[in-house]
C-alpha cells in the first residue's frame, strides 16, 4: 500500500481555470506538507499542517489554498492557474514536525499549465 | 538564496566508483539531512545528522557534517546503476523546527 499518495499524477489545464490536487497518507502522521519543484528541480515549501492546523504559510500567492479536512488528508486548491504555476506538486508527511523527524514524500503531481 | 548549495550540480561516475556530495549552507542549523530522488519520483529519506553529531552511517551512505565550515558530505561507496538519482540535503534551521529548506541538488549519473 501507497504511503503517501496524489491524485492526480499528471494535471494539464488552461490558464485561469481552478483545480485541486489531493493528498493522503496512511502513516498516521500528525503533520503533512505541500512543496512546489520548480523545472530546475528547486523544491521549496509552500505549506505545512499539523493536526489540521496550518503551522506554515510560506510566501505563496492566495490563488493557493490548502485544505485538511482531517489528519490524514491535506488538499491543494489553486485558482486562477497561471503559466507560473507549472511545477511538480509534492505530497509529505511525518510524525512530528520537520525538524525532528523524516518525512515521507508522495510521488507528485504535474501540473502543466497551458 | 537557497539554505543548501550543492556542489558538483551533476557528477558522472562508473559502477564500483565511490561518489561524493557536497552541501553548504548558510546559517546555524538544528540538524541537516540528505534526500534521493529518482527521475520522476517522490524524494526519499536517506540521512539526518543533528548538529551535534559529526559523522553518520547508514549501509553504503557515510554523511559527515562539519558546523563550523557549515558544510556537509555524502559520501556513495560502491556505486552502483541504482544510485542514479538527485541527492538534495536539507536544513532544518535552529529555532525552525517545522520547516526543511532543500539545497540545489546534485545529479549523480552511475554507468555500467
Amino acid at each position: 500500500d501507497t504511503a503517501v499518495s496524489q491524485t492526480p499524477k499528471y494535471l494539464v489545464t488552461q490558464m485561469g481555470n481552478d483545480k485541486s490536487i489531493k493528498c493522503e497518507q496512511n502513516l498516521g502522521h500528525d503533520t503533512m506538507y505541500w512543496y512546489k519543484q520548480d523545472s530546475k528541480k528547486f523544491l521549496k515549501i509552500m505549506f505545512s499542517y499539523n493536526n489540521k492546523e496550518l503551522i506554515i504559510n510560506e510566501t505563496v500567492p492566495n490563488r493557493f489554498s490548502p485544505k485538511s479536512p482531517d489528519k490524514a488528508h491535506l488538499n491543494l486548491h489553486i485558482n486562477s492557474l497561471e503559466l507560473g504555476d507549472s511545477a511538480v506538486y509534492f505530497c509529505a508527511s511525518s510524525q512530528q514536525p520537520a525538524g525532528t523527524d523524516t518525512q515521507y514524500f508522495g510521488p507528485g503531481t504535474r501540473l502543466t499549465v497551458l | 538564496s537557497q539554505q543548501g548549495e550543492e556542489d558538483p550540480q551533476a557528477l558522472s561516475i562508473q559502477e564500483g566508483e565511490n561518489a561524493t556530495m557536497n552541501c553548504s549552507y548558510k546559517t546555524s542549523i538544528n540538524n541537516l539531512q540528505w534526500y534521493r530522488q529518482n527521475s520522476g519520483r517522490g524524494l526519499v529519506h536517506l540521512i539526518l545528522i543533528r548538529s551535534n553529531e559529526r559523522e553518520k552511517h547508514s549501509g553504503r551512505l557515510r554523511v559527515t557534517l562539519d558546523t563550523s565550515k557549515k558544510s556537509s558530505s555524502l559520501l556513495i561507496t560502491a556505486s552502483r546503476a541504482a544510485d542514479t538519482a538527485s541527492y538534495f540535503c536539507a536544513t532544518v534551521l535552529t529555532g525552525t523546527a517545522s520547516k526543511l529548506t532543500f539545497g540545489t541538488g546534485t545529479r549523480l549519473q552511475v554507468t555500467l
